[in-house]
């Protein structure tokens, strides 16, 4: 069985750049939720979607951006980005949403 | 902010057992997670508890007490393929919040 599936692997973009991060949950999973997680850190909550609707959104800017499409697969969109961007951004699916997490390998962002 | 808090940094030898203590202060809160990450892996589910005491699966136990905001994951007969950070996570209805992390040393 395929788990949670996360691309590209590496990205390195330019500051001001935008960036599209790409996400597909295990099949059955209706829940997709991103995290960004800087080095030594925990990762921290930047959305969750069920059922293609926003259940949550964690504490960053408006420059973050995500959907959910009719197959359950995701996006996270970043504009004009920061140094400060540059991070491992996590997907992770579920059922439903609130247990049992998979978390895929993560898309890692360089921004320069 | 972070508002778990969990030890940076454990080393042990093989064979050892390892507690990684974990404290929270929130509303709101279902239930504790635990989770493990090698260097630049995926972070993967090890125990959750949503009530009060043990939780065993295998060398890898997991314990709450919510009338004092604590948990911990108990690692037994360590081994080398344990080396890895260890995050307690508490959840909510639509999110983990994580703590910082427990990097996990295992030395032969």
């Amino acid at each position: 069985d395929a788990g949670v599936t996360q691309s590209p692997t590496h990205l390195i973009k330019t500051r001001g750049q935008h960036v599209t991060l790409r996400c597909s949950p295990i099949s059955g999973h209706k829940s997709v939720s991103w995290y960004q997680q800087v080095l030594g850190q925990g990762p921290q909550f930047i959305f969750q979607y069920y059922e293609k609707e926003e259940r949550g959104r964690g504490n960053f800017p408006d420059r973050f951006s995500a959907r959910q499409f009719p197959n359950y697969s995701s996006e996270l969109n970043v504009n004009a980005l920061l140094l400060g961007d540059s991070a491992l951004y996590l997907c992770a699916s579920s059922l439903q949403g609130a247990q049992g997490y998979t978390f895929g390998s993560g898309t890692r962002l360089t921004v320069v | 902010g972070q508002s778990l808090e969990q030890p940076s940094e454990v080393t042990a030898v093989e064979g050892a057992i390892v507690q990684i203590n974990c404290t929270y202060q929130t509303s709101g809160f279902y239930g504790l997670s635990w989770y493990q990450q090698h260097d630049g892996g995926a972070p993967t589910f090890l125990s959750y508890n949503a009530l009060d005491g043990l939780e065993e699966t295998g060398r890898f136990s997991s314990f709450l007490s919510r009338s004092d905001s604590y948990g911990y994951l108990l690692l037994q007969e360590l081994q080398m393929k344990d080396s890895a950070s260890y995050f307690c996570a508490e959840s909510n209805d639509y999110k983990l919040s994580f703590g910082a992390g427990t990097t996990v040393t295992v030395r032969a």
